[in-house]
């Protein structure tokens, strides 16, 4: 099974602010990852796919950026609305896919 | 637009069978091209894969849950479902559903808001 680390746990910031999270699997899986956004009570929503890819109506400050072990998110303006838990999960191994554990963006 | 909605019973026994189902609206399962999948998130961990069932009928599931889940669908109703058998406190978590994303069949968006299942005695 892949194992997918996420750092760090929680991060706290302010809104305007730039954050990069980090996603490293246990082993290589080229750029087959994507990372999710999860809001309390909500449904997860899609970011980015593939690494690099952004999906349809996610906006700009939004960007994944990686291959291999080590992958990053980056939000480079934070809105209020981004504050949530980002989870990133790959798909190189199916029918294994794995989930990271999550990090938490929390306002500062 | 695409909606899904999970539903059961909230409460399960140990050993007994968790059983829920997810109804679509915005697509018909007789006819869609997509697979939709299951998915879960124990109070306090990240989130796992349980299973994914594709238009043609294959089924794939997470092989941690031992054969444990059975995925279905239900054209009539519209849903598709999950029985998960013998559970016991650590199958408590959150249960969402989902599709395929547009990108991926391994990929999933959008989902559903989730449900919470305890298994207590």
């Amino acid at each position: 099974e892949i194992v997918l680390t996420q750092s760090p746990a929680t991060v706290s910031l302010s809104p305007g602010e730039r954050v990069t999270l980090s996603c490293r699997a246990s082993q290589s899986i080229g750029p087959y990852l994507a990372w999710y956004q999860h809001k309390p009570g909500q449904a997860p929503r899609l970011l980015i796919y593939d690494a690099s890819n952004r999906a349809a109506g996610i906006p700009a400050r939004f960007s994944g950026s990686g291959s291999g072990t080590d992958f990053t998110l980056t939000i480079s303006s934070l809105e209020p609305e981004d504050f949530a838990v980002y989870y990133c999960q790959q798909r190189s191994d199916w029918p294994r896919l794995t989930f990271g554990g999550g990090t938490r963006v929390d306002i500062k | 637009q695409l909606q899904l909605q999970e539903s059961g019973p909230g409460l399960v026994k140990p050993s007994e069978t968790l059983s829920l189902s997810c109804t679509v609206s915005g697509d018909s399962l007789s006819s869609s091209r997509y697979s939709w999948g299951w998915i879960r998130q124990p109070p306090g961990k990240g989130l796992e894969w349980i299973g994914t069932i594709f238009y043609g009928g294959s089924i794939y599931y997470n092989p941690s849950l031992k054969s444990r889940a059975t995925i279905s669908v239900d054209t009539s109703k519209n849903q598709f479902a999950l029985n998960l058998n013998s559970v016991t406190a650590a199958d408590t978590a959150v249960y969402y559903c989902a599709r395929q994303s547009e990108y991926s069949y391994a990929y999933f968006d959008p989902w559903g808001q989730g449900t919470l299942a305890t298994v207590s005695s």
